[in-house]
């Protein structure tokens, strides 16, 4: 069964980037219908879709945040990362990261990490 | 910008059935934008429901489905349990963006 597990720093500080990894298991990351996708979800607030990557090196960013994140996949690891630059206190959010097949919703989710900044 | 609309809560009695709907502030859902739901309980993690309109996430009960009714995504929960009060998401496929919705707290009494 497919399992996902988000580890991050907890805390980071204004205008530093924040670094997470998703580590995969039980399925494996080069599937070619496997996306790999990051989410956040700020306190009281809805979800938010920031990137997804596909193992072949296909990247896709919500505008918004585009400038600002940087996914990546770690083939021999197992693991996909997500590099967000320049952070404030509106990027404090629960970070979730996902799987879902191509042209399809069916989102697997990891567990969620909690990323504050605050100085 | 695309908006993604829900009813911010609904009730349903034990055994009852609701209806839960995800719309679009401007136009109508389509099977295209690929309606996905899930449940959240608060400081949990989503489980996707229904994915692609109407097919049942592995391990979800048939009493979920879902559907287009109308020019909305739709939600249906039938013989509701005490355990179904939670939060539900919809999440749309729009111009190549995931955009969610505010959610829909159900409330089961």
């Amino acid at each position: 069964q497919l399992q996902l597990q988000e580890s991050g720093p907890g805390l980071v500080k204004p205008s530093e980037t924040l670094s997470l990894t998703c580590t995969v298991s039980g399925g494996s990351i080069n599937s070619a219908n496997s996306f790999w996708d990051w989410f956040r979800q700020p306190p009281g607030k809805r979800l938010e879709w920031i990137a997804t990557i596909h193992y072949s090196g296909f990247t896709h960013y919500d505008p918004s945040l585009k400038s600002r994140a940087s996914i990546s996949v770690d083939l021999s690891r197992s693991q996909f990362s997500l590099r967000l630059s320049s952070v404030t206190a509106s990027d404090t959010a629960v970070y979730y990261c996902a799987r879902h097949s191509g042209q399809s919703g069916d989102f697997s989710w990891g567990q969620g990490t909690l990323a504050t900044v605050s100085s | 910008q695309t908006v993604v609309t829900q009813e911010p809560s609904f009730s349903v009695s034990p055994g009852g059935t609701v209806t839960l709907t995800c719309g679009l502030s401007s136009g109508s859902v389509f099977d295209s934008y690929l309606p996905t739901w899930y449940q959240q309980t608060p400081g949990q993690a989503p489980r996707t429901l229904i994915y692609n309109t109407n097919s049942r996430f592995s391990g979800v009960p048939d009493r979920f489905s879902g559907s287009i009714v109308g020019n909305k995504a739709a939600l249906t929960v039938t013989g509701a349990q005490a355990d179904d009060e939670s939060d539900y998401f919809c999440v749309l496929y729009v111009a190549g963006l995931w955009v969610f919705g505010g959610g829909t707290k159900l409330t089961v009494l």
